[in-house]
């Protein structure tokens, strides 16, 4: 069976710092993955999101950036974080049209930027 | 565009029933219906695809009406356990990526 991993499951960083968000899937392969971001009380931001290595599509512009340096494996990051960073930080993973693009998410992280 | 869900929140007493609506401005290849528990990923709970397709989940089901891109989830003898946070999310059949509402917050209580 399928499993998605995100670590860490909560983080506290200081405005300015840097960041990296690590999100893995075992059990397939060539997943399409994808980053969301859900503020306090809020829906489902896609940030970004990937249908093979090295394809990075972007959805919102941002101080984030996104990298897939494997097949199952998508990192979130950012040089410097911004009070506005803060929320809970969602990975997910899909077998694309063929699988009618049913998602499947990861625990999350929960980013609290000070 | 954001898909619209309504209403924003209900409460419920336990047994009463419930409709959660989604509304596009898109013309839509499917609709898929997640709910999150507070503080806990959003879980899949069913797919719509275009053909007024009705599908059904224990006592949870869902219509879709692709001429109005609209659907509704209907939570029928609601329990406790169906408490949370309802999403639609919207497929246009164009890029592998799903567009999720604004999400409907769903207080089942006693």
């Amino acid at each position: 069976s399928q499993t998605i991993h995100q670590w860490p499951a909560t983080l506290v960083q200081p405005v300015g710092s840097p960041l990296s968000l690590e999100c893995t899937v075992e059990g397939t392969s060539n997943p399409n993955l994808y980053w969301y971001r859900q503020a306090a009380g809020r829906g489902l931001q896609l940030l970004f999101y990937s249908v093979g290595i090295g394809q990075i599509s972007s959805e919102v512009p941002q101080n984030l950036s996104a990298s897939r340096p494997q097949d199952r494996q998508f990192i979130l990051s950012s040089k410097k974080l911004l009070l506005s960073d803060s929320g809970f930080y969602l990975c997910a993973w899909s077998r694309g049209l063929q699988a009618k693009n049913i998602q499947y998410f990861g625990a999350g992280t929960r980013l609290s930027v000070l | 565009q954001q898909p619209v869900q309504s209403p924003q929140a209900v409460i419920l007493r336990e047994g009463e029933d419930a409709v959660i609506n989604c509304s596009s401005s898109k013309a839509l290849y499917s609709v898929h219906w997640y709910r999150q528990k507070h503080g806990e990923a959003p879980v899949f709970l069913m797919i719509l695809l275009k053909g007024g397709e009705q599908k059904g989940h224990e006592k949870i089901s869902a219509s879709f009406n692709e001429k109005k891109q609209q659907s509704s989830l209907y939570l029928t003898a609601s329990q406790l356990s169906y408490s949370g946070t309802y999403f639609c999310g919207t497929d246009t059949g164009t890029a592998s990526k799903l567009t999720f509402g604004t999400g409907t917050r769903l207080q089942v209580t006693l």
